[in-house]
């Protein structure tokens, strides 16, 4: 069974950093693409990161040079550094296998960034 | 950056009507084009990918069509349960976009 959980959620303050994992069961992460995806609360969902199975990564302009996506293959797991947090990154931040469509989501992470 | 808009926002519905929401590319992009489903407190769904290939698990009242600018996301039979947000996603390049979101509420 595919499963994806989230963690490293939480409170921080304004220009701190934080990381997230996603940790997979099911399938393997370094052979997929993977994704993170975030919602605003009350909002709608924004793509924020893709990394490719061959290692390649995409960010959306709104975290270009602040967040790192990356993996760990002995882990299974997916993680996201984010840097330089901003309030309008305030939201769920959600895992996601990526294979053009995103066919399996995680629980989703809050991270609320706020002085 | 490819926008897709769409329509309605909102939209309140009796069960066992049929519901139609429309997705709109600001340009073509083929089929690359995937619908989900939001419930309250979840995380969303896959219900349709490449506009029209239905998804194993999925019930068949729900059917996507369309290619190009314009796709549709059926709902034959609504049920009490189908109530949720409804997202559209494009595919075909960067950056990956979502639609705004289509909001059913079921009276």
């Amino acid at each position: 069974e595919v499963q994806l959980v989230e963690s490293g959620g939480g409170l921080i303050q304004p220009g701190g950093s934080l990381r997230l994992s996603c940790a997979a069961s099911g399938f393997t992460v370094s052979s997929n693409y993977m994704s993170w995806v975030r919602q605003a609360p009350g909002k709608g969902l924004e793509w924020v990161s893709v990394i490719y199975s061959g290692g390649n990564t995409y960010y959306a302009d709104s975290v270009k040079g602040r967040f790192t996506i990356s993996r760990d293959n002995s882990k299974n797991t997916l993680y996201l550094q984010m840097n330089s947090l901003r309030a309008e990154d305030t939201a769920v931040y959600y895992c996601a296998r990526a294979w053009g469509n995103f066919d399996y989501w995680g629980q989703g992470t809050l991270v609320t960034v706020s002085s | 950056e490819i926008v897709l808009t769409q329509s309605p926002d909102f939209q309140s519905v009796t069960p066992k009507e049929k519901v139609t929401i429309t997705c709109r590319a600001s340009q073509s992009i083929g089929d690359s084009l995937h619908w989900y489903q939001q419930k309250p407190d979840q995380s969303p769904k896959l219900l349709i990918k490449y506009a029209s290939q239905s998804i194993s698990g999925v019930p068949s009242r729900f059917s996507g069509s369309g290619s190009g600018t314009d796709f549709t996301l059926t709902i034959n039979s609504l049920e009490a349960e189908d109530a949720a947000a409804y997202y559209c996603h494009q595919s075909s390049s960067f950056p990956i976009t979502f639609g705004q979101g289509t909001r059913l509420e079921i009276k």
